[in-house]
């Protein structure tokens, strides 16, 4: 089983901000990763995958960086709209594992 | 446009069975190269992968439920169904039906929320 670390599990900041959070491997997965965003009462939502690669559909202030151990969303300009849960998840091998999940909330 | 639906009970008794149907629409099953997945989400908790079936009727499954799980498939009704046995208030959570492919989980449910209560 590949464990994930992901990290701030809270973050609080304010509209236009760059944020940035951090999801860790217990071993490499090559870029096998995607990022999702949750808000309340809906499913997640793919933003992007293959690390770096983003959804269509997925606005540019959203990017991913990383590949092997250490993995990087950042949003480059927060918006009202982003407020959610983000969590990442390795595809690169059974059984799946979800990151613990990063709360973005309003300062 | 992929959709997928989940359907069942919202209560189940405890030691029961869970059983729950993924009907998809604006897309088959049967075409190939996708991971038909479940997923769950215990209240205000993050995301547990359940496991996978295949069009053709190959499966995986977490270790942590292994035990208890049994996923399969209804092409002819382009469904996938979940059963959980042996259910406590632990498998309280929101289930979610997905469609992974080689770009992650792009097709996911609404979600259902199912409650394990007497």
């Amino acid at each position: 089983v590949i464990w994930m670390t992901q990290s701030p599990s809270l973050l609080s900041a304010s509209t236009g901000d760059r944020v940035t959070i951090s999801c860790r491997m217990s071993q490499g997965i090559s870029s096998y990763l995607a990022w999702y965003q949750q808000k309340p009462g809906k499913a997640p939502e793919l933003l992007i995958y293959a690390a770096s690669t983003l959804q269509s559909g997925v606005p540019s202030r959203f990017s991913g960086s990383g590949s092997g151990t250490d993995f990087t969303l950042t949003i480059s300009c927060l918006q009202s709209e982003d407020f959610a849960t983000y969590y990442c998840q390795q595809y690169y091998s059974f059984p799946r594992t979800f990151g613990q999940g990063t709360k973005v909330e309003i300062k | 446009q992929v959709q997928l639906q989940e359907s069942g009970p919202g209560l189940v008794k405890p030691s029961q069975t869970l059983s729950l149907t993924c009907t998809v629409s604006g897309g088959s099953i049967s075409s190939g190269g996708y991971y038909w997945s479940w997923i769950r989400q215990h209240p205000g908790k993050g995301l547990e992968w359940i496991g996978y079936i295949y069009y053709s009727g190959s499966t995986y499954y977490n270790p942590s439920l292994k035990s208890r799980v049994t996923i399969s498939v209804d092409t002819s009704k382009n469904q996938f169904s979940l059963k959980l046995s042996s259910v406590t208030a632990a498998d309280t959570a929101v289930y979610y039906c997905a469609r992974e492919e080689v770009a992650g989980m792009a097709y996911w449910g609404q979600g259902t929320l199912v409650t394990v209560s007497s």
